[in-house]
């Protein structure tokens, strides 16, 4: 069964650093494209990083750049992404997601886990 | 960056009707606009790609129509489980965005 799974949310300071991870099983991590994507309280859906299939290229939302770093291990089938500097704005439900190509990315995400709970509150 | 206008914002609407959400791009994506359904406390799920293809799963009910501007997600009949927020989401042009969502409701 294709799952992913996401952890390390909590609660945080502004201007402290938290690192999330992806769990993915039952598909060929490898060959796919990674995306992570958020919800704010009340708010829709933002697209936030991707990583390709192989870790070569990478790509940030502008809301996130320079302070985010998406990175993937693909001996472990797991993502991560290292969020430094947060804000109050980053307080989300962040989503990993697998892109629908493979290979070369899509930015379609089929299959997508159920989310980890940032909190950047003082 | 191109902004996507969904509408209506809430759709009150009851079991085995027809629903239809609307999308609207500020400048022309071609066809690269998807459909995501969002319930609370679920994953999303990616219904429809590329406008009109359904992704692998998703029941013959939900279809996606239009190109350029202007697109369509169709819910031949609802069942109970399709009450949930819809999203769409282009990849026309950088950078990618999505829309503010359709609260589907049952009335």
């Amino acid at each position: 069964q294709v799952q992913l799974v996401e952890s390390g949310g909590g609660v945080v300071q502004p201007g402290r650093s938290l690192r999330l991870s992806c769990a993915a099983s039952g598909f060929m991590f490898s060959s796919y494209g990674m995306h992570w994507v958020r919800q704010a309280p009340g708010k829709g859906l933002e697209w936030v990083t991707i990583i390709s299939y192989d870790g070569s290229n990478e790509n940030y939302a502008d809301s996130v750049k320079g302070r985010f770093t998406i990175s993937r291990d693909n001996s472990k089938n797991t993502v991560y992404l290292q969020m430094n500097s947060l804000r109050a704005e980053d307080t989300a439900v962040y989503f990993c997601a697998k892109d629908l190509g493979q290979g070369s990315s899509t930015y379609d995400m089929d299959v997508w886990g159920k989310g980890t709970t940032v909190t950047v509150s003082s | 960056e191109i902004v996507l206008t969904q509408s209506p914002a809430t759709l009150s609407l009851s079991p085995g009707e027809r629903a239809t959400l609307s999308c609207r791009a500020s400048q022309s994506v071609i066809s690269y606009l998807a459909w995501y359904q969002r319930k609370p406390g679920q994953a999303p799920r990616l219904l429809i790609h590329d406008a009109s293809k359904r992704a692998t799963g998703i029941p013959a009910r939900f279809s996606g129509s239009g190109s350029g501007t202007d697109f369509t997600l169709t819910i031949s009949s609802l069942e109970p489980e399709d009450f949930a927020v819809y999203y769409c989401h282009q990849r026309g042009v950088w950078p990618y965005t999505f829309g503010q969502g359709t609260k589907l409701e049952i009335k």
